[in-house]
């Protein structure tokens, strides 16, 4: 069965410091890899996805993640975070060519101005 | 514009009373999904549907039912069957051929009194 960890609940930063939100997967075949933002009362939107070609994927926003087989990890960065960067990020991990998502917990990103 | 809408965006409901969440797309896609998403709980998978007059329940199915008559359409109601229905209600829509990502609707948050 496959499933996500997302390191940390809540983390916070400073405006214009380096944004790290962690994920971690588990699966026995080669997966599909998504992050997602939640801005309050609102859905989901997709940031990047990951399907097997580059292993460094950029998103919108200025965000990127990179796949790391070996550490079977998908973490979510940024280089100078912004006020409207305030959200939940939410890692999701899917078998390529499967039609169900596996969510994490979710992050909670604040930043301090 | 193409995208999924759901309606309402607020819903109250009695204890005991059975209610029908919309969600429509207009994305021409063949997958559609239903979560639920609680505090600190991420999202859940209540219901799912790969094609018109088909669909599977999801880790969550109790107390819930769909139906997909339409491909543009797959309503969920929340029947009183359902012992904690106060959540966040969110579909989304997948066009298969598409890498796996999943696009959301804006969600619709329904509160028992």
């Amino acid at each position: 069965a496959q499933s996500v960890t997302q390191l940390g609940s809540h983390v916070s930063v400073s405006e214009g410091a380096l944004v790290l939100l962690r994920c971690n997967y588990s699966s026995s075949v080669p997966p599909y890899l998504f992050w997602y933002v939640q801005y309050p009362n609102q859905g989901l939107q997709l940031l990047l996805k990951y399907t097997s070609a580059a292993t460094l994927v950029k998103g919108i926003n200025g965000f990127e993640a990179e796949f790391k087989k070996s550490e079977t990890s998908f973490h979510l960065t940024k280089p100078s975070a912004h006020m409207s960067d305030a959200a939940e990020y939410f890692c999701a991990v899917s078998d390529q060519g499967a039609q169900k998502l596996v969510f994490g917990q979710g992050t909670r990103l604040t930043i301090n101005p | 514009d193409g995208g999924i809408t759901q309606s309402p965006k607020y819903l109250f409901r009695k204890e005991g009373q059975n209610v029908t969440l919309s969600c429509e797309q207009n994305l021409n896609h063949d997958a559609m999904y239903w979560y639920r998403q609680d505090p600190g709980q991420g999202l859940r998978l209540i219901y799912y549907s790969q094609i018109v007059n088909d669909f599977q329940k999801g880790d969550i199915a109790e107390g819930y039912s769909v139906s997909r008559e339409k491909k543009e359409s797959f309503p969920l109601t929340v029947t009183s069957a359902q012992k904690n229905p106060t959540a966040f209600y969110l579909c989304a829509s997948n066009p298969r051929q598409g890498g796996g990502a999943q696009y959301f609707g804006p969600g619709t948050r329904l509160t028992v009194l």
